[in-house]
């Protein structure tokens, strides 16, 4: 089956800029898309379609895609951007099946 | 604004099943495809599938099929999810989430349900 592959972790200090990646295979073909997910809370959409942001979520979430990889940038993260994130995509083909990577716990600290 | 509000935590025992509800206002159910989500303690998240409301089509993980069945009640706005056959496996959250639009992705969430499948 289908894998988007992400980091488990990242750590940046405040005011830094955070890096999260998620790979996989039919990104070439498909759109990437992020969540963010803070403890005991629902996830929450914060980049779609690679690169747009929905309103409300702030300038510092930036998306970015090419080839195989999408990449999720906290531009200055700050305390309250510590969270799970989660990339997502659809399958190849034209079924649209999700799939959700892994997960990435980002600690800005 | 939209809002998705789903039922209450069940207590299951293995081999049963459970049907979760989540109730949509704020836009057309069948306007909109419903994904349903869920997560495992201490676990990432996992998509099961979703249901077209305006028609009834169904799309689900393969992991799923033979077990899991989604509906909808238009008229009361409610989309439902039923797990059949339960293991200690299933005790997870489990999210339903409106899809922007035609199947591609979700975008609000509901508070989610908690789902414990114990002997």
């Amino acid at each position: 089956s289908y894998e988007l592959t992400q980091p488990p972790s990242v750590s940046v200090s405040p005011g830094q800029t955070a890096r999260i990646t998620c790979s996989g295979d039919a990104l070439p073909k498909k759109y990437a898309y992020w969540y963010q997910q803070k403890s005991g809370q629902a996830p929450v959409l914060v980049i779609y379609e690679d690169n747009k942001r929905p309103s409300g979520i702030p300038e510092r979430f930036f998306g970015s895609r090419s080839g195989t990889m999408a990449t999720l940038t906290i531009s200055g993260a700050q305390v309250e951007d510590e969270a799970d994130y989660y990339c997502y995509s659809t399958d190849t083909g034209d079924n649209r099946r999700g799939v959700f990577g892994g997960g990435s716990k980002l600690t800005v600290v | 604004q939209v809002r998705l509000v789903q039922s209450g935590a069940e207590v299951k025992k293995p081999g049963a099943s459970v049907k979760v509800s989540c109730t949509a206002s704020g836009y057309t159910l069948t306007g909109h495809y419903m994904h349903w989500v869920r997560q495992a303690p201490g676990q990432g998240l996992e998509w099961m599938g979703w249901i077209k409301p305006q028609s009834g089509d169904i799309n689900y993980a393969q992991k799923f099929w033979g077990r899991v069945t989604m509906t909808r009640d238009t008229s009361i706005s409610t989309a439902y999810m039923e797990l059949s056959r339960l293991t200690s496996d299933d005790t997870a959250v489990y999210y339903c989430a409106r899809d922007e639009g035609s199947g591609w992705y979700p975008d609000y969430w509901g508070q989610g349900t908690l789902v414990t499948v114990s002997s």
